[in-house]
């Protein structure tokens, strides 16, 4: 069964380090793949997308995500965090409509 | 420029008692959907919608229905609520399907 999995639940970092948010799949063919960011309280907004092509996408705010098909991953990065990142961030994939699936979501922390 | 709009924002329900959300996008999209989202689950799909008088079967389907009488409104119905149902709920829209999803800023809702 198809499925995301992203493996960090809460995720610290001092600002101005990078990030790299982990994101593995699980599909039968190479998915559709999204990173969304929540802000408490609010719904969720597209950092960025792949659907073919180029393996490194840009997004907004800076952020960037490498598709690499032999570890089923599309991990989420950027190399200086913003107090501003703080957020839940959620993976998603699929190749329809109705076989979408998000990960669980990862909490990041940013410490001054 | 309202985008994805959602009513109500917060709820409490007594076991039993039924009730209506409403989700209004004034983007003109064709798709609608509707999620719950719980922790450390990620979203998960109810039902959702591919034009106007349209709706199908989402991933958790049950105990939930909808409709869809004019494309810009999608209506999540619970009929008999229960405690398995206090969740926050997200409606999204997009253009096409697997495609950039606008949400809604969610509704929390609590069945006691």
């Amino acid at each position: 069964a198809q499925s995301v999995t992203q493996p960090d639940i809460h995720i610290t970092v001092s600002e101005g380090a990078s990030l790299e948010l982990r994101c593995n799949y699980s599909y039968g063919a190479t998915p559709y793949l999204f990173w969304y960011v929540q802000s408490p309280g609010q719904g969720l907004q597209l950092l960025l997308k792949y659907f073919s092509g180029d393996t490194l996408v840009q997004g907004i705010k800076g952020f960037e995500a490498e598709f690499k098909r032999s570890q089923s991953s599309f991990n989420l990065r950027k190399p200086s965090v913003h107090w501003s990142d703080a957020a839940e961030y959620f993976c998603a994939g699929g190749g329809t409509v109705n076989d979408m699936r998000f990960g669980a979501g990862t909490r990041l922390t940013v410490k001054p | 420029n309202a985008g994805v709009t959602q009513t109500p924002k917060f709820r409490v329900l007594k076991t039993g008692q039924s009730m209506t959300l409403l989700c209004a996008q004034d983007m003109n999209h064709e798709y609608m959907y509707w999620y719950r989202q719980d922790p450390g689950m990620g979203l998960r799909l109810i039902h959702y919608s591919v034009g106007e008088g349209t709706t199908a079967k989402g991933e958790v389907p049950d105990g939930y229905n909808v409709s869809r009488l004019k494309k810009q409104n999608f209506l999540l119905g619970l009929e008999s609520a229960a405690p398995s149902q206090t969740s926050v709920y997200f409606c999204a829209s997009s253009e096409q399907g697997v495609t950039e999803a606008f949400f809604g800023q969610g509704t929390r809702l609590t069945v006691v």
